[in-house]
């Protein structure tokens, strides 16, 4: 069965550093692969999705991320973390009818 | 255009009672999904459907019973609220257009405490 590990809880960087949140998978098959975002209170917003082709994909708010299934890892980053990306982020990975969801990395900014 | 929206936003049950959470969304969109959210967790699904009248047991479906009479609403039946039933429940719907690579777009949640 497929399944998602976030092994980050919580990762705080300053405003202005690079921003790495790591994702492994296990899936059987050529996994479709997703990352959400959180804000305090509301529901989850798709920042991006991969599921083929080239293994950057590029997504809203000035996030990337990048598929490598020699280590089944799909990480986000941004260059540079605005004080407004504070939340919680989700990896997924699956059909949307089996989407089985890590157990998030929540980000901390510092002014 | 509003999305999806859910009520109630909180709620606090007795054990042993039953409620509906309520799901609609304006989009015309075909797929609509039950998650819920436990402290610390990922997102489960309990139940999706693909369209009215048809509905589908997700990875966490015990306690639980869905219907879509319409397109727009899918509601989330408990039936006999238990304290493992405490938590945030998001609904969240899809195009349907490509089942696997469709964008789900969430409602902001329902909180639920069972005492």
């Amino acid at each position: 069965a497929q399944s998602v590990t976030q092994p980050d809880i919580h990762i705080t960087v300053s405003e202005g550093a690079s921003l790495e949140l790591r994702c492994n998978y296990s899936y059987g098959a050529t996994p479709y692969l997703f990352w959400y975002v959180q804000s305090p209170g509301q529901g989850l917003q798709l920042l991006l999705k991969y599921f083929s082709g080239d293994t950057l994909v590029q997504g809203i708010k000035g996030f990337e991320a990048e598929f490598k299934r020699s280590q089944s890892s799909f990480n986000l980053r941004k260059p540079s973390v605005h004080w407004s990306d504070a939340a919680e982020y989700f990896c997924a990975v699956g059909g949307n009818n089996d989407m089985r969801f890590g157990a998030g990395t929540r980000l901390t900014v510092k002014p | 255009n509003a999305g999806v929206t859910q009520t109630p936003k909180f709620r606090i049950l007795k054990i042993g009672q039953s409620m509906t959470l309520q799901c609609t969304q304006d989009m015309n969109h075909n797929y609509m999904y039950w998650y819920r959210q436990d402290p610390g967790m990922g997102l489960k699904l309990i139940y999706y459907s693909v369209g009215a009248g048809i509905t589908d047991k997700g990875e966490v479906p015990n306690g639980y019973n869905v219907s879509r009479s319409t397109t727009e609403d899918f509601p989330l039946r408990l039936e006999l609220a238990a304290p493992s039933q405490t938590s945030v429940y998001f609904c969240a719907s899809s195009p349907g257009a490509s089942v696997n690579t469709d964008t789900q777009y969430f409602g902001p949640g329902t909180r639920l405490t069972v005492l």
